[in-house]
């Protein structure tokens, strides 16, 4: 069975510290897919980035960068320099292809200014 | 990638009544597929609806209390029926449009049941 776990359930920082949001993974899969979503107070899914199994580079997108390990089955996700619109429910999520998103228990981060 | 249109954004219903979600998706898609992320929880998933083929249902989650519609490759229905205050969440769904692209989801209906 899959299973995604994001062991921090908050995170509060103060505006410009860095950042890291954690994810753990399981599959037997040897195609899969990561996913990262932010759901600001309003509530709408936000898509972040998605991560093919035989992709392992970093990637960094501005102030977001993301590590794929698949050595310890990790893809974590670090905000550099954190802002108070970065506030909001983080969701690490995994897929087969083609199949439902399996979704972490998300990480509700906290941005003070 | 796909745009998704879901309707009501919220209702409040009255206990052991019906609501039916709908969403409408500007390009065919296969799958579509529907959550439930109850107050403070992460996304379940309901169930898989397929055109043509009756719905695939999660465990926990049965046929009678919430039938899904699929009629087309761009339309389906999510009935959550005989409400109680427990099925107050906020109800989403998701297409899988392109392998390029991310999951597309509905801005979601927060149902409130009083």
């Amino acid at each position: 069975a899959q299973k995604v776990t994001q062991a921090q359930t908050e995170i509060s920082v103060v505006e410009k510290e860095d950042v890291t949001l954690d994810c753990v993974y399981e599959t037997r899969d040897t195609t899969y897919y990561l996913f990262w979503y932010k759901q600001p107070p309003s509530g709408e899914l936000v898509f972040l980035i998605r991560r093919n199994s035989f992709d392992e580079q970093n990637e960094i997108s501005g102030r977001y960068s993301w590590n794929f390990q698949k050595s310890t089955s990790s893809f974590n996700f670090t905000i550099t320099a954190s802002q108070v619109v970065d506030s909001a429910v983080y969701f690490c999520a995994l897929t087969s292809a083609g199949t439902a998103l399996i979704f972490g228990k998300g990480t509700t981060l906290s941005v003070s200014s | 990638s796909a745009v998704i249109s879901q309707k009501p954004s919220r209702d409040i219903c009255q206990r052991g009544t019906s609501l039916t979600i709908q969403c409408q998706v500007d390009s065919q898609v296969t799958m579509m597929f529907w959550y439930r992320q109850q107050p403070g929880q992460s996304l379940t998933l309901i169930a898989t609806a397929n055109q043509g083929s009756e719905a695939t249902y999660e465990s926990g989650f049965v046929i009678d209390k919430f039938p899904i519609s699929r009629p087309n490759l761009t339309f389906s229905t999510l009935t959550v029926s005989n409400l109680s205050p427990e099925d107050s969440s906020i109800y989403l769904c998701s297409v899988f449009p392109d392998r390029n692209y991310g999951y597309t989801f509905g801005s979601g209906t927060r149902l409130t049941v009083v």
